[in-house]
């Protein structure tokens, strides 16, 4: 079956700018996770949905960042004023339950270069 | 708060010599325990998780990996390895609960392999 998807592959931004990253997780999967993974930060957890909810955002590094899951599917994760240390690599994952045994999926990624 | 240490940053071997890759936790209980592989320009993959039980656990691509609570330790090992072996390698740790939870991921460890 299809696996996560995110859109676009790739985006470039000017500082300032906002801008949207979508993910598409594998259909039925209930949890959804943000990762972003930098040079400088390695791989870190941004936010999880538990169905349309966010029980963890403890990740999100500043209030530009948000997240939304709608239908239990789909999520967006929007920075607003973009800053070059923005520029990283935004993982989307998802896991077909909540317990903590599952699986997490990880989609290709959204390369985000913010000049 | 839970943490992974990955003490190689880039290790070289040739094709067909064994591998062993170091991954040390700090947690307070037995976490959830796991081994992705990330291809240039790919997302990453699930080569095998430990929850409990049998401390020697089977993975995808002929991988295996011991977790060892005095040590603290999860290492990943392979008796052969192949060039399509070559990327990177994470090993993470999540909290040991009902639910899910994010993952907590090492730096990474660089695998290049020699022909």
């Amino acid at each position: 079956g299809a696996g996560v998807s995110q859109s676009p592959s790739n985006k470039v931004t000017e500082k300032g700018k906002d801008v949207e990253l979508r993910c598409d997780p594998i259909s039925g999967h209930t949890a959804l996770y943000w990762y972003r993974q930098s040079l400088g930060q390695g791989l870190e957890f941004l936010i999880y949905f538990q169905g349309n909810s966010a029980p963890d955002k403890s990740g999100l590094p500043s209030d530009r960042f948000s997240a939304e899951r709608t239908g239990g599917s789909v999520s967006t994760l929007t920075i607003q004023r973009t800053q070059q240390e923005d520029s990283a690599v935004y993982l989307c994952a998802s896991s077909p339950r909540t317990s903590g045994q599952e699986t997490q999926y990880f989609g290709p990624g959204t390369r985000l270069l913010v000049l | 708060a839970q943490s992974v240490t990955q003490p190689d940053i880039h290790i070289t071997v040739s094709e067909g010599a064994s591998l062993e890759l170091r991954c040390n936790y700090s947690y307070g209980a037995t976490p959830y325990l796991f081994w992705y592989v990330q291809s240039p320009g790919q997302g990453l993959q699930l080569l095998l998780k430990y929850f409990s039980g049998d401390t020697l656990v089977q993975g995808i691509k002929g991988f295996e990996a011991e977790f060892k609570r005095s040590q603290s330790s999860f290492n990943l090992r392979k008796p052969s390895v192949h060039w399509s072996d070559a990327a990177e390698y994470f090993c993470a740790v999540a909290r040991n609960t009902g639910t899910a939870s994010k993952l907590t991921f090492g730096t990474g460890t660089r695998l290049q392999v020699t022909l």
